[in-house]
């Protein structure tokens, strides 16, 4: 149980376009997802926290009108990067949580900005 | 959440016990334990958690000390698979409060 898939597993896109990744809880109702951003040789970066039905909460330093978080629904959240460059070429993770002490990663998704 | 201080990288022999401590001298008595693990290129993977007791599950057991100011992660017979960074992280598990921050973790590599 408690598997988070996320789609795609990578993607490769020119600057300048917008890329949408997908973040899904399989077997269990997410009311809680989490963005997270990891660069080369370093350590996760939480980007975002989205609850179902309400705006997403960003992280200081997280540019909200740049990486667009939907959470529509209880086991669907999606992450979009909008005119990305690259800068933005990095390995994106979700979790999905449904209680406090119990948090889910999906397989991350490798973005590269070309 | 308390900080907490991993060694930054590690080896062991495949076969044999991996012990990873982590140091959280400054944890409430409120905060959990948690250890995480990372293998290359996936997504981090929920191994454990405490409070104050010692917790064994079919991955590893998790050694709090009394004072709660320190712990280990005991990975029983290690194996190539267990190669990954491993994090330690301290959280405040309640209702409203979901978060996981990273550290920098340890680098575990076990060897043949």
């Amino acid at each position: 149980g408690a598997v988070v898939s996320q789609h795609p597993s990578w993607v490769i896109c020119k600057s300048g376009t917008s890329v949408k990744i997908e973040c899904r809880s399989l077997d269990f109702q997410a009311t809680t997802m989490f963005w997270y951003r990891q660069f080369p040789k370093q350590s996760l970066m939480l980007m975002a926290t989205s609850n179902e039905g309400s705006k997403a909460t960003y992280e200081q330093g997280v540019e909200k009108d740049k990486f667009l978080i939907n959470h529509a629904s209880l086991t669907l959240s999606t992450l979009t990067v909008t005119s990305a460059h690259p800068e933005d070429s990095s390995f994106y993770i979700c979790s999905a949580s449904d209680r406090p002490y119990e948090q889910y990663f999906g397989p991350g998704t490798r973005l590269t900005v070309t | 959440d308390a900080k907490t201080t991993q060694p930054t990288s590690m080896d062991c022999a495949e076969g044999r016990a991996a012990n990873l401590p982590c140091n959280h001298s400054t944890i409430s008595g409120n905060e959990y334990v948690y250890w995480y693990r990372q293998i290359h290129s996936q997504g981090p993977q929920y191994i454990i958690h405490g409070l104050k007791n010692n917790e064994t599950n079919e991955m590893a057991s998790l050694i709090i000390t009394e004072d709660r100011k320190s712990s280990t992660l005991i990975l029983p017979h290690a194996t190539l698979r267990d190669t990954a960074v491993y994090y330690c992280i301290v959280r405040v598990a309640t209702s409203n409060d979901y978060k996981l921050s990273f550290g920098a973790g340890t680098t575990v590599t076990v060897r043949a």
